[in-house]
């Protein structure tokens, strides 16, 4: 199945500082959404985005959409170590059957 | 939020033999279950959709008398990888789709297999 891909693969930041992870798909979608993983660990669910929603807050996290350009972006503000992990958009694909596509991921390292 | 829960967490075995992974939802059905395979660094690949009390539906490319698909209730859904050889060592995950159409997938903490 085709995957989305995300930029930049690999991000490396201090503590504090807000970290931005951009990622961009081919179909159309319902839903967009980010998950976190740690290493060796299953995935947390972190916001889904619906088709019709241009940004979504959740704390820390700020999510947006851009369906003309098929891409979203996450942005973690005043980021801490705890944050250090893997970051994957997944692409609920209109007609998909509720099966996400995932995309290749951020790797986020924030270092004190 | 909603558990799934997946059993076991790591497994080593020979090569020729079978190993099952189970994959639970604790608090919710799931009439739907999907199973991914992750290598390392790198991004989760759908292998099937299983399905309560039905078939499940394989991605291209996966063999499905290799990689046996149970859903047999609505809360436990199971992989077995058959006569398992060392290319098979992989991360499997799990996840399930809670009711009510949120679209929210939950997923499971992951197997790591590794066939010697």
């Amino acid at each position: 199945s085709q995957q989305g891909e995300e930029d930049p693969q690999a991000l490396s930041i201090q503590e504090g500082e807000n970290a931005t992870m951009n990622c961009s798909y081919k179909t159309s979608i319902n839903n967009l959404q980010w998950y976190r993983q740690n290493s060796g660990r299953g995935l947390v669910h972190l916001i889904l985005i619906r088709s019709n929603e241009r940004e979504k807050h959740s704390g820390r996290l700020r999510v947006t959409l851009d369906t003309s350009k098929k891409s979203s972006s996450l942005l973690i503000t005043a980021s801490r170590a705890a944050d250090t992990a893997s970051y994957f958009c997944a692409t609920d694909a209109t007609g998909g059957g509720n099966k996400l596509t995932f995309g290749t991921g951020t790797q986020l390292k924030v270092e004190l | 939020g909603a558990v799934v829960s997946q059993h076991p967490s790591r497994v080593i075995c020979k090569s020729g033999t079978s190993v099952k992974i189970e994959c639970r939802s604790l608090d919710f059905q799931a009439t739907t279950m999907f199973w991914y395979r992750q290598f390392p660094k790198q991004s989760l690949m759908l292998m099937a959709t299983s399905n309560e009390g039905s078939k499940a539906t394989y991605e291209q490319g996966v063999e499905k008398d290799k990689f046996l698909i149970n859903h047999a209730s609505l809360t436990l859904s199971t992989l077995t990888v058959t006569s398992a050889h060392p290319e098979d060592s992989s991360f499997y995950i799990c996840s399930a789709m809670a009711g009510g159409g949120t679209g929210e997938l939950f997923f499971g903490e992951g197997s790591r297999l590794t066939v010697l």
